[in-house]
């Protein structure tokens, strides 16, 4: 069965510094993978997926993420927070032989101080 | 503009009440989903379609219902055997395989 560990429940990080949060995913195959962001008391919205290729990829919002086979992992960052990166995220691992389930971790709350 | 509609934003519910949350979708996608979400947790799958009258439990799908009779509509229906329904439901839909899923705004359920 498919998981997805994020480490951190809670990342505090000043305005305008670096921003990485961690995903871990257990899968046998070759997952899909996704990064959602979510503000509160709203939906998720998707910041960039990872389907195979390049594994470096680029998303909305001046979001990356890398991702790494050898270490199960699919990290998150951001060169330079901005007050508006304040949210929830949701880290997700997809298969298509799951019937394209999504597993998703259990988020990692971001506060931004100024 | 396509989207994923949820309605109503908030519902309140009795003891011994079944309740039906709305999600509807103009992006002619497929495949449509149902998630629950509460404090501190990530998201759980409750009932998911691949195809118009067709559909799958999730991995918490006791005390809920669904039907899928049109393509653009997927209703969850909250019956009163689910006796924590207190959350926050996710409706979400998707192209077919692999594809990322599209999620609306929700709907918070609460109990009277």
């Amino acid at each position: 069965a498919q998981s997805v560990t994020q480490p951190d429940i809670h990342i505090t990080v000043s305005e305008g510094a670096s921003l990485e949060l961690r995903c871990n995913y257990s899968y046998g195959a070759t997952p899909y993978l996704f990064w959602y962001v979510q503000s509160p008391g709203q939906g998720l919205q998707l910041l960039l997926k990872y389907f195979s290729g390049d594994t470096l990829v680029q998303g909305i919002k001046g979001f990356e993420a890398e991702f790494k086979r050898s270490q199960s992992s699919f990290n998150l960052r951001k060169p330079s927070v901005h007050w508006s990166d304040a949210a929830e995220y949701f880290c997700a691992v997809g298969a298509q032989a799951a019937g394209n389930k999504l597993t998703f971790g259990g988020g990692t709350r971001v506060l931004v101080k100024p | 503009d396509g989207g994923i509609t949820q309605s109503p934003k908030y519902l309140f519910r009795k003891e011994g009440q079944n309740v039906t949350l709305s999600c509807e979708q103009n992006l002619n996608h497929d495949a449509m989903y149902w998630y629950r979400q509460d404090p501190g947790q990530g998201l759980r799958l409750i009932y998911y379609s691949q195809i118009v009258n067709d559909f799958q439990k999730g991995d918490i799908a006791e005390g809920y219902s669904v039907s899928r009779e049109k393509k653009e509509s997927f209703p969850l229906t909250v019956t009163s055997a689910q006796k924590n329904p207190t959350a926050f439901y996710l409706c979400a839909s998707s192209i077919g395989d692999s594809q990322p899923q599209h999620f609306g705004d929700g709907t918070r359920l609460s109990i009277l």
